[in-house]
């Protein structure tokens, strides 16, 4: 069974500019995560999908950053202008469940983005 | 924001030594989890425990959980090399009508070989 993809791996940009990062899930997963972890801390969620809609994206700074999840399979999270503080590494995970209950999450190998 | 917060926030031992590490949290749950990370990689998942649930086991995996005092240990047997990594535990509550899964900042353990 394949796992979760993302990509690119590393990502070097400079302060303002803008960058995106890609995930697919594991096939038939209807829940995806993006997560933000920060050097030294546990991650931080920034938004969950079910299919194609937004389940919580109450963490997610919405001035800066975007995701969507087209036809409910791949995702795609977008910073627009980055700040230094965006330095970190962004995790997709999914899960089968519609309902997050009792599921554990798969998650990718993650993005480490840095901002110059 | 982390609801979970893991103790010691770093472990070292000797290979075949068995290690504890606790989480505390702070509001009600509906699981709790554990989650390893490698350096440079994703999370991989280990173990779930239920708000109902007391005990469970996984090869050379307990976890435990007391609701009552907001704490969960996680034991691992016969430590290896291997399983040097980052353990965090990670709690599902419902917050705003869906249920998120909330990490704690993690602890680094040592096996030494």
């Amino acid at each position: 069974e394949a796992g979760v993809a993302q990509s690119p791996r590393y990502k070097i940009i400079e302060k303002r500019q803008s960058v995106a990062f890609w995930c697919n899930p594991i096939s038939g997963h209807a829940t995806l995560y993006w997560y933000q972890q920060i050097l030294g801390q546990g991650p931080k969620l920034l938004i969950q999908f079910q299919n194609n809609g937004v389940v919580d994206d109450s963490q997610l700074p919405k001035d800066r950053f975007s995701a969507e999840r087209l036809k409910g399979v791949d995702s795609t999270l977008k910073i627009q202008p980055a700040k230094l503080e965006d330095s970190a590494v962004y995790l997709c995970a999914s899960s089968f469940a519609l309902w997050a209950t009792n599921e554990k999450l798969f998650f990718g190998s993650g993005t480490q983005l840095s901002v110059l | 924001s982390q609801q979970g917060e893991e103790d010691p926030q770093a472990l070292s031992i000797q290979e075949g030594e068995n290690a504890t590490m606790n989480c505390s949290y702070k509001t009600s749950i509906n699981n709790l989890q554990w989650y390893r990370q490698n350096s440079g990689r994703g999370l991989v998942h280990l173990i779930l425990i239920r708000s109902n649930e007391r005990e469970n086991h996984s090869g050379r995996l307990r976890v435990t959980l007391d609701t009552s005092k907001k704490s969960s240990s996680l034991l691992i047997t016969a430590s290896r090399a291997a399983d040097t990594a980052s353990y965090f535990c990670a709690t599902m509550v419902t917050q705003g009508g869906s249920e998120k899964l909330v990490f704690g900042k993690g602890m680094k353990l040592t096996v030494n070989p």
